[in-house]
C-alpha cells in the first residue's frame, strides 16, 4: 500500500510570491491534514479537510489557504510569502474511521 | 482544553539500555486516544504506538511500550535495548473520540542514543 505522497520535495520563492504545496492521501483515506514545523520547532496545525470540505483551521492568516478534490488529494496554497513562511510542511491522512495520522514526507519551502 | 505535555526537552540513552520518555495530557473528554510519534532526522513522521483510553493494557509494539494512568493523565513511552536508529523527536499526541479528531501534539523530546 503506497504511503502518503507530497511534492515538490523542496521549493525556493522569494518574498511575495506564491507557493503551492501537494499531497496524496493513502488510498481509502478521507481526511488530510496541513502541519507547518518550523527548524526546531513542533508542529503548528494549519488545515483540515474531509470529504472534499473544510473541516478546521488553525491559527494562520488567511493567505495560508487550500482545497481538497474529489479523489481526496489536496493542495495548500501559501499567498504573499514572507521570511518566517520557511519551513517544513507536512501533509497527512487519516482513515474515515480512525483516529491516528500517516504522514508523508513534507515539503521543505524555502523563502528567499 | 485539551493539552500535551512533554517536560523533557532532551534526552539521551547508552546503546541497548531502557529510556523513558514522558508524556501528560488533559481532556475532558472520557474516551479518547493517544499516540507517540517519531521523527528522525529525515523529518518523516513515524507512528510509533498508540493507545485507546478505555483499553486498561498498555499497547505494546515490539521495543515500544507505553505506561498509561488514566487517572493520572499520564503516558509514557518505554523504548527497552535502545539502538541507534531510535535518534529522533518524539512527539506525543492526543485526539478525543467524536467528528473532531484532530491531533493535540506535544513539544516533542529530542532523543540522542549513543554508541
Amino acid at each position: 500500500e503506497a504511503g502518503v505522497t507530497q511534492s515538490p520535495t523542496h521549493l525556493i520563492k522569494t518574498r511575495g510570491q506564491q507557493a503551492t504545496l501537494r499531497c496524496s492521501p493513502i488510498s481509502g483515506h478521507t481526511s488530510v491534514y496541513w502541519y507547518q514545523q518550523a527548524l526546531g520547532l513542533g508542529l503548528q496545525f494549519l488545515l483540515w479537510y474531509d470529504e472534499g470540505e473544510e473541516r478546521n483551521r488553525g491559527n494562520f492568516p488567511p493567505r495560508f489557504s487550500g482545497r481538497q478534490f474529489p479523489n481526496y488529494s489536496s493542495e495548500l496554497n501559501v499567498n504573499a510569502l514572507e521570511l518566517e513562511d520557511s519551513a517544513l510542511y507536512l501533509c497527512a491522512s487519516r482513515p474515515g474511521t480512525g483516529y491516528e495520522q500517516y504522514f508523508g514526507p513534507g515539503t521543505r519551502l524555502t523563502v528567499t | 482544553a485539551q493539552t500535551v505535555t512533554q517536560s523533557q526537552p532532551e534526552m539521551s540513552v547508552q546503546e541497548a539500555e531502557t529510556v523513558t520518555l514522558s508524556c501528560t495530557y488533559d481532556t475532558s473528554e472520557s474516551n479518547y486516544y493517544l499516540f507517540w510519534y517519531k521523527q528522525p532526522p529525515s523529518r518523516q513522521m513515524i507512528l510509533v504506538i498508540r493507545q485507546e483510553a478505555y483499553k486498561q493494557q498498555n499497547a505494546t509494539e515490539n521495543r515500544f511500550s507505553v505506561n498509561f494512568q488514566k487517572a493520572a493523565k499520564s503516558f509514557s513511552l518505554k523504548i527497552s535495548d535502545s539502538q541507534l536508529g531510535d535518534t529522533a523527536m518524539y512527539f506525543c499526541a492526543s485526539a478525543n473520540a467524536g467528528n473532531n479528531r484532530k491531533l493535540i501534539w506535544g513539544l516533542g523530546t529530542s532523543l540522542a542514543v549513543n554508541p
